[in-house]
C-alpha cells in the first residue's frame, strides 16, 4: 500500500461545479497536509496548509483533514476555467522528518465553460 | 515579488555530458529542496540543505550533486546525465523544517 493515495482522474466538470478532491495515506504520524495547484509546465503552487484535524478555508477553497479516517479533502467551489491544473495532496510528520512531503500522484482537473 | 527563480527553465544536453541547474530565492529562507518530478508522477526529494548542512536522501543517485555557496542559492550538478534523468527539476525552499514549502517553475531537462 502507497503512503499517499490520490485518483489521477481526469476529473471534468462545468464552470461553477462545485469540486472535490480527495486522498487517503496510511501514515499516522503525518501531522501537516497540504495541497498544491500545479499548471501545466509549472511548479507546484502552495494552497492550503493544515495542522492536524479540522477545516480551513481560503476564499473559494476549503481543506478538511479527518486524521481518524486518514483521509483529506480539497473543495472548490464555484470552480472557474483557470482552476483547470494537476491538484496535488502533501504531508509530513512533526517528527525528525519533518522536512520531506509525501505527495500523492495528483489529480487533473478540467473546468469547462 | 519573493519568489523562487529557476534557470534555465529548458536545458538539452547530450548523454553523459555534465549540467548544472540552479535557484536563487529571494525569501531568506534556511531550507532550500531540489526534487525531480517525471511526466505524471509526484516530486521525488533527492536533498535538501538546511542552511550549510547537506542532507541527501537514500536513494539518490550519485550521479546527482548539490552546492549551496550562500542562503539565497542552490545548485544542483549531474555529473554524467542518462536518458532516465529527464525530467522536471524543481526547487523549493521553506523558512525552517516542518514549515510550507513554496516551490521555483522548474528546469526541464531533456537529454539527447
Amino acid at each position: 500500500q502507497k503512503e499517499v493515495e490520490q485518483d489521477p482522474g481526469p476529473l471534468s466538470v462545468p464552470e461553477g461545479a462545485i469540486v472535490s478532491l480527495n486522498c487517503t495515506y496510511s501514515n499516522s504520524a503525518f501531522q501537516y497536509f497540504m495541497w498544491y495547484r500545479q499548471y501545466s509546465r509549472k511548479g507546484p503552487e502552495l494552497l492550503m496548509y493544515t495542522y492536524s484535524s479540522g477545516n480551513k478555508e481560503d476564499g473559494r477553497f476549503t481543506a478538511q483533514v479527518d486524521k481518524s479516517s486518514k483521509y483529506i479533502s480539497l473543495f472548490i467551489r464555484d470552480s472557474q476555467p483557470s482552476d483547470s491544473a494537476t491538484y496535488l495532496c502533501a504531508m509530513s510528520d512533526s517528527g525528525g522528518s519533518n522536512y520531506k512531503l509525501t505527495f500523492g500522484k495528483g489529480t487533473l482537473l478540467t473546468v469547462n465553460p | 515579488d519573493a519568489m523562487v527563480i529557476q534557470n534555465p527553465r529548458y536545458q538539452v544536453t547530450q548523454f553523459g555530458k555534465p549540467v548544472t541547474l540552479s535557484c536563487s530565492q529571494t525569501l531568506n529562507h534556511n531550507v532550500m529542496y531540489w526534487y525531480q518530478q517525471k511526466s505524471s508522477q509526484a516530486p521525488k526529494l533527492l536533498f535538501h540543505y538546511y542552511d550549510k548542512d547537506f542532507n541527501n536522501e537514500a536513494d539518490t543517485p550519485d550521479n546527482f550533486q548539490s552546492r549551496r555557496p550562500n542562503t539565497s542559492f542552490c545548485f544542483l550538478d549531474i555529473r554524467s546525465p542518462g536518458l532516465g534523468d529527464a525530467a522536471m527539476y524543481l526547487c523549493a525552499t521553506s523558512r525552517d523544517q516542518g514549515q510550507p514549502q513554496h516551490f521555483g517553475d522548474g528546469t526541464r531537462l531533456s537529454i539527447l
